[in-house]
Order: C-alpha cells, then structure tokens, then sequence
C-alpha cells in the first residue's frame, strides 16, 4: 500500500531554533498536507500544498511541495513552547472516488527549556 | 470557526458489545470520513462517505464496521462487537471538496477502550 515516510521521528531543539522535517513516498501524490497533533486531540491542518514546486507559508511555517510530487518538506523557524506536539505529512492522491488521506509517521518535536 | 464535533470525547465497553460513535460534520461540507489511530501510532484511514453511501474504505472497514448519517447532522461509525485490537482514537473528519481544494478538517476524536 501507498506509504509515506517522515523524518526525522523526533527532534529536541531550543527555544528560538528554526525546525525542518520532511516526508518522501514512493507513489505520487497531487495534494499534500502538514497536520499537527496536540495530545489527546485531533489533527488540526496547518498547510495544504496543491501544485508541485509549489512553497506556501502560514506564520512561520514554511511548506514545499517537491517536484517529483513525491515528496515535502515542512520548516518552522523560530519555534515558540507552543510549538511542541506531532507533526504529520499527508498525502492525496484525489482521483476517481479516492480523496482518503495517508499519513506518516509523525515527527514528535520537543522543546528544551 | 465552524468545526468538526465528536460524542462522546471517551467510550469505555467491553469486548463483543456494540458501540456507536457519533460526528457532526461542518455544516456545509458533503464529504465524510472516519480514521483511527492506534496509540503512538499514525492516522489510518477507514472509510468515506458521499451523497449517502460509502465512497471507498479501508481493510481495517470489515463486516463488524458500518457507518450511517441518519439526518441532515449526524454522522455515525458502528462498531458491531467490539475486539480489544479496536482500542484506539477515532476521528471524524469533513470536507467541503472546491473545485481543486480537498483539505479535511478533523474533530477532537472519541478514545474507545474496549476491554
């Protein structure tokens, strides 16, 4: 089955530090999405990307469709406390009846004090 | 914001029961989904929904599995008798589906224990 793989799995950074994460499949999607995850609650979308090479950002977060559409990365600069919980790639593939999202793994981030 | 809600937030049953696990969906949007995860695993797909039937599930989505709208509001996963291996989050998500835009919003989820 369609599988997408998301590195790194966690990261420890300092307050301040700048974030990068990325996610590669070896099947091609035309829609991919940054999700983040808090505990104990559901998925909130952070960034949608629709066309390759496309580069969108949402505050300080940076987002990049990959050319091959088979991959994405996803970069947060000068993270905040607020910052921590689970970030996840997603791809589509929305064709036919097909619009279900497959995830990764998940990069779990962590914030030093 | 309009958002996704889910009820209960925590469903405790016991194996072979059946649970029901309830959804209001945006108001606007016609697209409809159900995921799970595992605890400390990803998000796994199990169904959609469209135009009042199934449009695509999943492997997990077997016999045991069904989903309902019953009205304009509600949209509801059955799990028939409930196996420990189905202890895990469900979330409920809709989408609005504009033209190139397919971008699902996800409720808070419902964490079924089954023991």
């Amino acid at each position: 089955g369609q599988q997408l793989n998301q590195s790194p799995q966690s990261m420890f950074i300092q307050e301040g530090e700048d974030v990068s994460m990325n996610c590669t499949s070896s099947s091609i999607f035309n829609t991919w999405l940054w999700y983040k995850q808090d505990p104990g609650e559901g998925p909130v979308l952070l960034i949608a990307l629709y066309k390759a090479g496309e580069l969108t950002s949402n505050g300080r977060l940076t987002a990049q469709f990959g050319i091959t559409r088979k991959d994405s990365f996803l970069n947060i600069s000068a993270s905040i406390p607020s910052d921590v919980g689970i970030y996840f790639c997603a791809g589509q593939r929305v064709m036919n009846r097909d619009d279900k999202i497959i995830f990764g793994k998940g990069t779990r981030l962590h914030i030093l004090p | 914001e309009p958002e996704v809600t889910q009820t209960p937030s925590h469903q405790v049953t016991q194996m072979g029961q059946e649970v029901i696990l309830r959804c209001v969906p945006i108001s606007n949007h016609l697209y409809f989904y159900w995921y799970r995860q595992i605890l400390g695993q990803k998000v796994e797909f199990l169904v959609s929904f469209y135009n009042n039937e199934i449009s695509e599930k999943s492997e997990i989505f077997d016999d045991q599995f069904s989903v309902e709208r019953p009205d304009g509001s509600n949209f509801t996963l059955k799990i028939r008798s409930t196996k420990l291996e189905d202890s895990a989050m469900y979330f409920c998500a809709s989408s609005e589906i504009r033209t190139g835009i397919y971008e699902q919003y996800f409720g808070p989820g419902t964490r079924l224990t089954v023991t």
